[in-house]
């Protein structure tokens, strides 16, 4: 069964800072990526997606992640981060023949004004 | 537009009880997701429902079963609760049971095991 690694638990940036957060997963065979964010208060929602296709997948509020299949890693990034960026994120992958979709544990960024 | 809501938002039961938690899934889906979320740690997939059918599951022990309705809303039933069974359950929707459709979460219900 697939499995996810997000490396980072807590980190903290300034605002304007560049961002990277790493999530790597474990399975052989085709998969689905995900990326969901919970800003404090919300539920959790889609950043963005890679089924198919462009490698580079470009999310909401000028989020991205590149897929690596050789790496089998799904990093995400934002080039210059702002305080309202502060929230919890999740990487997630579905093997493309089942519905059980793995989270990670998590990485929580806090960005200072 | 009525997003997935989650009733009731806490709950607390003693170790032994049944639960049940309900969530409505958003207009137009009819596929319907459960997870488990503890203290620190990622939503875990408990299973999924497609058209009142379970189309997929996690690695949940069979006391945790499950409903779909005709209007797609669906309930969680917890049997024989234990204390690691305290958690944040959540629930989401998607338009199909498509593998790369993007789930709505709800707000979740939170269980306190006693």
């Amino acid at each position: 069964a697939q499995s996810v690694s997000q490396h980072n638990h807590h980190v903290i940036l300034s605002e304007a800072a560049s961002l990277e957060l790493g999530c790597n997963y474990s399975y052989g065979g085709t998969v689905n990526l995900f990326w969901y964010v919970q800003y404090p208060g919300q539920h959790l929602q889609l950043l963005l997606k890679y089924f198919s296709g462009d490698p580079l997948v470009k999310g909401i509020k000028g989020f991205e992640a590149e897929f690596i299949k050789s790496k089998f890693s799904f990093n995400l990034r934002k080039p210059s981060v702002q305080w309202s960026d502060t929230a919890e994120y999740f990487c997630a992958v579905k093997a493309y023949n089942n519905n059980d979709m793995r989270f990670g544990a998590g990485t929580r960024l806090t960005v200072k004004p | 537009e009525t997003g997935v809501t989650q009733s009731p938002t806490h709950l607390i039961k003693t170790r032994g009880q049944q639960v049940t938690l309900r969530c409505s899934s958003q207009s137009g889906h009819n596929t319907v997701s459960w997870y488990q979320q503890a203290l620190g740690q990622g939503p875990q997939f408990i299973f999924q429902y497609y058209r009142e059918e379970e189309n997929g599951r996690g690695n949940f022990p069979p006391r945790f079963s499950g409903l779909q309705f005709p209007n797609y809303s669906s309930e969680l039933n917890v049997n024989a609760l234990e204390l690691d069974d305290s958690a944040l359950y959540l629930c989401a929707s998607s338009p199909s049971g498509e593998v790369a459709e993007t789930q709505y979460f709800g707000p979740g219900t939170r269980l306190l095991v006693l």
